[in-house]
């Protein structure tokens, strides 16, 4: 079974500071696929990052960074230069390869707050 | 940007009736997704849905769900008789490749 831990129920920032969201992750598969996704208050999840069990780089998307550190099975997902459109929930989710279906499996999410 | 969009984007029901939320996918996309996510809550998986028919479902994904194609084009999931903790967002989504894409949501209200 697949696990993700999100500990931060809860994260401030001051505008243009980076900020690390952590997650977690536990599973006995060797081949998956960790993700982050937005979600604002209008309710829709968006798609930020993707980093592959075999990448050997961290993803990166324009300002998100995925921190990955296998050895430790964390995927946190930083966030450079934030910016107050960056206020919303934070869900990281991974992905077994090796299962049909391919589901997700998410964490219960960080609210994000940044402050002007 | 090619998007996955849903319908409606909210309903209300009685208990005991059925409901259908429609998703129309990325084209080219072979795999079809439904998750829920409860008020407050973290996202679930349902059900997942590849060459037409069902590759993998949850437990949440019992007798009273249903999943189809029936168009080609179009993806539905039937709810046959709602319940008040059926309540909640329900999203379709697409992988390509790596990536899974969600659509706006469908929240749907059991009074």
């Amino acid at each position: 079974a697949q696990k993700i831990t999100q500990t931060q129920p809860g994260m401030f920032v001051q505008e243009k500071e980076a900020v690390t969201l952590d997650c977690t992750y536990d599973t006995s598969d060797q081949s998956y696929g960790l993700f982050w996704y937005k979600q604002p208050s209008s309710g829709e999840m968006i798609f930020l990052i993707y980093q592959g069990s075999y990448d050997e780089q961290n993803a990166t998307e324009g300002r998100y960074s995925l921190n990955f550190q296998k050895a430790r099975k964390s995927a946190n997902l930083v966030i450079s230069a934030s910016q107050l459109g960056d206020s919303a929930m934070y869900f990281c989710a991974m992905r077994s390869a090796e299962t049909s279906g391919s589901r997700l499996t998410f964490g219960e999410g960080t609210q994000l707050t940044v402050n002007p | 940007e090619p998007e996955v969009t849903q319908t409606p984007s909210h309903q209300v029901t009685q208990m005991g009736q059925e409901v259908i939320l429609r998703c129309v996918p990325i084209s080219n996309h072979l795999y079809f997704y439904w998750y829920r996510q409860i008020l407050g809550q973290k996202v679930e998986f349902l059900v997942s849905f590849y060459n037409n028919e069902i590759s993998e479902k949850s437990e949440i994904f019992d007798d009273q769900f249903s999943v189809e194609r029936p168009d080609g084009s179009n993806f539905t999931l039937k709810i046959r008789s709602t319940k008040l903790e059926d309540s909640a967002m329900y999203f379709c989504a697409n992988r390509d490749r790596n990536e899974q894409y969600f659509g706006p949501g469908t929240r749907l209200t059991v009074t």
